[in-house]
């Protein structure tokens, strides 16, 4: 079956970059995705990019995705105390609308 | 647009007590789901619909029905309530032409959590 890994915690400066991992096992996902999601609330999408892509970028928001390695990430430049938050990586498998979501990381941004 | 709404936000129920987590969306999306979220598991798919009449079983079905009887709304019910379902249930929706086409942006609504005791 498929699983979606991601590193538990990260913490950076304001002002630095963040990235955010994530692995996946199934080499058929068609989409993959990276949410968010702040105290006490639900999962807002961040971005997604397609499988066939290797970089999509929309403003401070960097996502790389190596498909032979099955590794995606997230680039946050500039990284703000707003910032902080739980981030999701999930995939979507052809045929399926379900996602399977990662268990998510979260980010700390220190002042 | 009010987009996803769940009520209630927050619940306490005892074990053996049954209640339904209400969920509704306005922007007539076809595809309704819900997830439960638990500390260090992500989100795990309980049931979803793909249509008014239509649903189907997820990931972790057990103790939970639900049912949906127009677009907008897909109640989740759970019949005799658990301490192992104390968690924080999402539900999500999001539109497509084509199951398993494009996208399929999710949009979630902003969770209830339950307590059982």
């Amino acid at each position: 079956g498929e699983d979606v890994e991601q590193s538990l915690f990260l913490s950076v400066r304001e002002g630095d970059s963040s990235v955010i991992n994530c692995t996946y096992t199934d080499s058929s996902s068609t989409y993959l995705y990276w949410y968010k999601q702040e105290p006490g609330a639900g999962l807002q999408l961040l971005t997604y990019i397609f499988s066939n892509m290797d970089m999509k970028q929309d403003q401070r928001l960097t996502v790389l995705l190596n498909k032979k390695d099955k590794h995606l990430s997230l680039r946050i430049a500039d990284t703000q105390t707003g910032d902080s938050a739980i981030y999701f990586c999930a995939e979507k498998e052809p045929g399926r609308r379900a996602l399977t979501f990662g268990s998510g990381t979260r980010l700390q941004v220190q002042p | 647009n009010a987009g996803v709404t769940q009520t209630p936000k927050f619940q306490v129920l005892k074990t053996g007590q049954s209640m339904t987590l209400q969920c509704a969306q306005d922007m007539n999306h076809e595809y309704m789901s819900w997830y439960r979220q638990d500390p260090g598991m992500g989100l795990r798919l309980i049931h979803y619909s793909v249509g008014a009449g239509i649903t189907d079983q997820g990931e972790v079905p057990n103790g939970y029905n639900v049912s949906r009887s127009t677009t907008e709304d897909f109640p989740l019910r759970l019949l005799s309530a658990a301490p192992s379902q104390t968690s924080v249930y999402f539900c999500a929706s999001s539109y497509s032409t084509l199951a398993g086409v494009g996208a399929d942006t999710q949009y979630f609504g902003p969770g209830t959590r339950l307590t059982v005791l």
